[in-house]
């Protein structure tokens, strides 16, 4: 069956290190690809999103992600992450005109 | 401004009563989609629409009603039927029916069964 799966639920790191967050789908074809967040108790947001062509996409917020077929991976990353990235990250793909999340991975940021 | 409008942000319910959690776009976007929120599941997708006056099944779509009288409102229907209500529900909407993938989301209700 077609899916995405995140295979961390919940990361801690330090304010100023470098973040990345793993995302694997299962998919016949090339996949549009998404990341969302989402901040306690509110609704989610896009932050960049892939369909072709160069495989590093870049995201608002500073975040970039990287589409790699060979191992059927669209990792997100951000070189230095601020205390304000704490929140609930979403990897998604498009099937059908219906976006299909992953289980998310929350994040957890020490001063 | 335009957005997603999703009322009420709480709500509590006894078992066996139905509730209506109420979705409103002024995006003028074609589709909507309502997904459900438990901790360590991420979102799943009840119902969605991609135009007026008619929508599909999610995944999980039992127990769930829902209606797309107006462009701009796709109301959800949680039934006495739904056997473990208690959850965060969000409403989204997108242009094109998502072929773009970018849902704009609502901020939830959550709903608790008493």
């Amino acid at each position: 069956a077609q899916s995405v799966t995140q295979p961390d639920i919940h990361i801690t790191v330090s304010e100023g290190a470098s973040l990345e967050l793993r995302c694997n789908y299962s998919y016949g074809a090339t996949p549009y690809l998404f990341w969302y967040v989402q901040s306690p108790g509110q609704g989610l947001q896009l932050l960049l999103k892939y369909f072709s062509g160069d495989t590093l996409v870049q995201g608002i917020k500073g975040f970039e992600a990287e589409f790699k077929r060979s191992q059927s991976s669209f990792n997100l990353r951000k070189p230095s992450v601020h205390w304000s990235d704490a929140a609930e990250y979403f990897c998604a793909y498009n099937q059908g005109g219906k976006l299909i999340f992953g289980q998310g991975t929350e994040l957890s940021v020490k001063p | 401004d335009g957005g997603i409008t999703q009322s009420p942000k709480y709500l509590f319910r006894k078992e066996g009563q139905n509730v209506t959690l109420s979705c409103e776009q002024n995006l003028n976007h074609d589709a909507m989609y309502w997904y459900r929120q438990d901790p360590g599941q991420g979102l799943r997708l009840i119902y969605y629409s991609q135009i007026v006056n008619d929508f599909q099944k999610g995944d999980i779509a039992e127990g769930y009603s829902v209606s797309r009288e107006k462009k701009e409102s796709f109301p959800l229907t949680v039934t006495s039927a739904q056997k473990n209500p208690t959850a965060f529900y969000l409403c989204a909407s997108s242009q094109q029916g998502a072929k773009t993938g970018e849902l704009f989301f609502g901020e939830g209700s959550r709903l608790t069964v008493l």
